[in-house]
């Protein structure tokens, strides 16, 4: 079983600040980080695909960096809005399977 | 394009139920898969399928089945549900890197 983890588990920030939090997944067998944000009662919706070490993303205000020799990516959000609120999932893509692994998720909470 | 869909939104079972969920896609996707979503375990993948006609075991597939008679859809079965089975469960698609995922379905076993 591959091991993918994320943390903070939980964040709370108030509107303007800025954030950012870590998925770390195995560094051997690397094929793909996915990030995805979920709101509630909603279906995880896909932010970024990174395949290169090195790569970094950006839509907006999210932006990601991938750093695959030692496995971890960091996701930033520049001056948190209230409907940046959702959960932030990361998943792992080992090799050329199909399949990811996911960790169990950032929940951001931006107040004003 | 409707996307992935899933139906039912909602389920209540009794121990010992059996119950069918239905996935549907409309992107000719090859590739759909099956999680659930528990507090504080993420999703968690139970089988998913590379192809029409083809099935395979995911993270946690005990206690389910699977069939992929037609390439839009991909039918998730619980012959015999328990408590441990109340979860919500999300459906996915791709063709390539990126996972379209359907609404989820909210099952819960009494």
């Amino acid at each position: 079983i591959l091991n993918v983890e994320q943390s903070p588990q939980s964040l709370h920030v108030q509107e303007g600040d800025s954030t950012n939090f870590t998925c770390s997944f195995p560094s051997s067998n690397f094929y793909a980080l996915h990030w995805y944000r979920w709101e509630t009662a909603k279906s995880p919706e896909a932010l970024f695909v990174m395949t290169l070490n090195g790569d970094e993303k950006k839509k907006g205000r999210i932006s990601a960096t991938l750093n695959t020799k030692e496995g971890y990516s960091y996701l930033y959000i520049k001056g948190s809005q209230p409907e940046d609120s959702a959960t932030y999932l990361c998943a792992f893509r080992a090799g050329t399977a199909s399949k990811l692994t996911f960790g169990t998720g950032t929940r951001l909470q931006v107040t004003l | 394009n409707a996307g992935v869909t899933q139906t039912p939104k909602f389920r209540v079972l009794k121990t010992g139920q059996s119950m069918t969920l239905l996935c549907a896609q409309d992107m000719n996707h090859e590739y759909m898969y099956w999680y659930r979503q528990d507090p504080g375990m993420g999703l968690r993948l139970i089988h998913y399928s590379v192809g029409e006609g083809t099935t395979a075991k995911g993270e946690v597939p005990d206690g389910y089945n699977v069939s992929r008679l037609k390439k839009q859809n991909f039918l998730l079965g619980l012959e015999s549900a328990a408590p441990s089975q109340t979860s919500v469960y999300f459906c996915a698609s791709s063709q390539g890197l990126e996972q379209f995922f359907g609404p989820g379905t909210r099952l819960t076993v009494l």
